[in-house]
């Protein structure tokens, strides 16, 4: 059965520094999203990305963040100047479309990020 | 802005007991999905329900979509140990282009 993966499955980085996630979504896949999930806490949603734009984000997903899709296969999340509070599981997920029965979302196994 | 609440937090059932989980969003939903997360795992889809009042079952469990499509249950019966974990529901607004809210989970723990 296709998945969604991810790398690395664990990054620690210093504060301030720069961090790409990566993602390859499931091959027949338009949707695609980042999401993450503090210790202990719910998924947050951060942005869905659809035709090489971002169609949605939420508050969190400031400046500081920017996603990408640099080839056919790979969708990347990228932290610009890391904080403290950016520590967490970030999770790509991938859809055929963005509603209906096609609109179910399969996540990857996820990529935590400790900022130090 | 939109939120979809979820209790109980915690469930904690002896194996054999009934479990349910309830969500309630403060708008209208197109869709509810339900996902469960095993310690240290990944969201895994386990349903998306889009029909008012719909009902759907997968062997022991039961998922309900509320008339008004702002509330929604997941009812796990004769719970087992493999059911541990947390489950989550996340809707889908209207006119969302795919943003799931998520509810904060319920986490389940089954005595053996």
């Amino acid at each position: 059965e296709p998945e969604v993966t991810q790398t690395p499955s664990h990054q620690v980085t210093q504060m301030g520094q720069e961090v790409i996630l990566r993602c390859v979504p499931i091959s027949n896949h338009l949707y695609f999203y980042w999401y993450r999930q503090i210790l202990g806490q719910k998924v947050e949603f951060l942005v869905s990305f659809y035709n090489n734009e971002i169609s949605e984000k939420s508050e969190i997903f400031d400046d500081q963040f920017s996603v990408e899709r640099p080839d056919g296969s790979n969708f990347t999340l990228k932290i610009r100047s890391t904080k403290l509070e950016d520590s967490a599981m970030y999770f790509c997920a991938s859809s055929s479309t963005s509603g209906g029965a096609g609109g179910t979302q399969y996540f990857g196994p996820g990529t935590r990020l400790l900022v130090l | 802005g939109q939120q979809v609440m979820q209790i109980p937090q915690y469930q904690h059932v002896q194996e054999g007991e009934d479990f349910t989980t309830y969500c309630n969003s403060s708008t209208t939903l197109s869709n509810i999905q339900w996902y469960k997360q095993r310690p240290g795992g990944h969201p895994v889809f386990l349903i998306q329900l889009v029909k008012s009042g719909e009902v759907k079952k997968q062997k022991r469990l039961t998922f309900q979509f509320g008339e008004a499509k702002k509330n929604s249950s997941l009812h796990i019966t004769a719970t087992q140990t493999t059911d541990v974990g947390t489950y989550f529901c996340a809707g889908r607004r209207v006119g969302s282009q795919g943003n799931l809210i998520f509810g904060k989970g319920t986490k389940l723990s089954v005595k053996p």
